[in-house]
């Protein structure tokens, strides 16, 4: 049973176009919701995080939207550029961000982002 | 400050062999979890070792074993290596107050 389903698998996006990539949760336990950027022969690498007590959190280029009714949470790229072409993970776990608890991933969703 | 780092790079066993891999956390950090990541995966949990002592698990079997040192470093051993056990094995390192950092990865390949 997959608890985080996450789509698109791969997605294809103009440069300075915006990357949108969903996922979906089922356990209702989880209260931290992390992305994840991983480049090809490297370990993932934290992007940005979320707890469930706000709707959205922005950092720089990135935005995650948070909707805690619908068990559903999507990581925004603005303005994207070649660069962040890499492969994207969402994940959740319990325990608020400690590192106390194991991260279940979606499958992840490969962005291309072509001049 | 060094972060998480893991050893060796890249492996290749036969099957029926057993491998170590190494984790050393980023500083501060005293937990050390593993997750295993087939190719076009994302990473599945295997376990984490907190005080020396494995404290949670993941549905692996128990050819997948762990040990973590007094220093925090930590080791993956695979006993009786199957073609499927062939991935990117990776190391993170967290506190009760930090989360989860990941280190680079060992590539294991299982000919």
């Amino acid at each position: 049973q997959q608890q985080v389903k996450q789509s698109p698998q791969s997605l294809i996006v103009q440069k300075g176009g915006i990357s949108i990539i969903n996922c979906a949760y089922e356990n209702t336990a989880f209260d931290y919701f992390p992305w994840y950027q991983q480049f090809p022969g490297k370990g993932p690498a934290l992007l940005i995080a979320i707890r469930p007590d706000v709707s959205e959190k922005k950092e720089g280029r990135f935005t995650i939207s948070f909707n805690k009714s619908a068990k559903q949470f999507s990581l925004h790229i603005m303005d994207s550029q070649p660069g962040d072409s890499a492969t994207y993970f969402c994940a959740a776990s319990i325990g608020a961000g400690a590192g106390s608890y194991q991260l279940t991933f979606g499958k992840g969703t490969k962005l291309s982002v072509i001049p | 400050d060094a972060g998480v780092t893991q050893s060796p790079t890249h492996l290749i066993k036969t099957r029926g062999q057993q491998v170590t891999l190494r984790c050393s956390p980023k500083s501060g950090h005293d937990t050390v979890s593993w997750y295993q990541q087939a190719l076009g995966q994302g990473p599945q949990f295997i376990f984490q070792y907190y005080e020396e002592e494995e404290r949670q698990r993941g549905n692996f079997p128990d050819r997948f074993s762990g040990h973590q040192f007094p220093n925090y470093s930590s080791e993956l051993n695979v006993n009786a290596l199957l073609l499927g056990d062939s991935a990117l094995y990776l190391c993170a390192s967290s506190s009760t107050l930090d989360t989860q950092y990941f280190g680079p990865g060992t590539r294991l390949t299982v000919l």
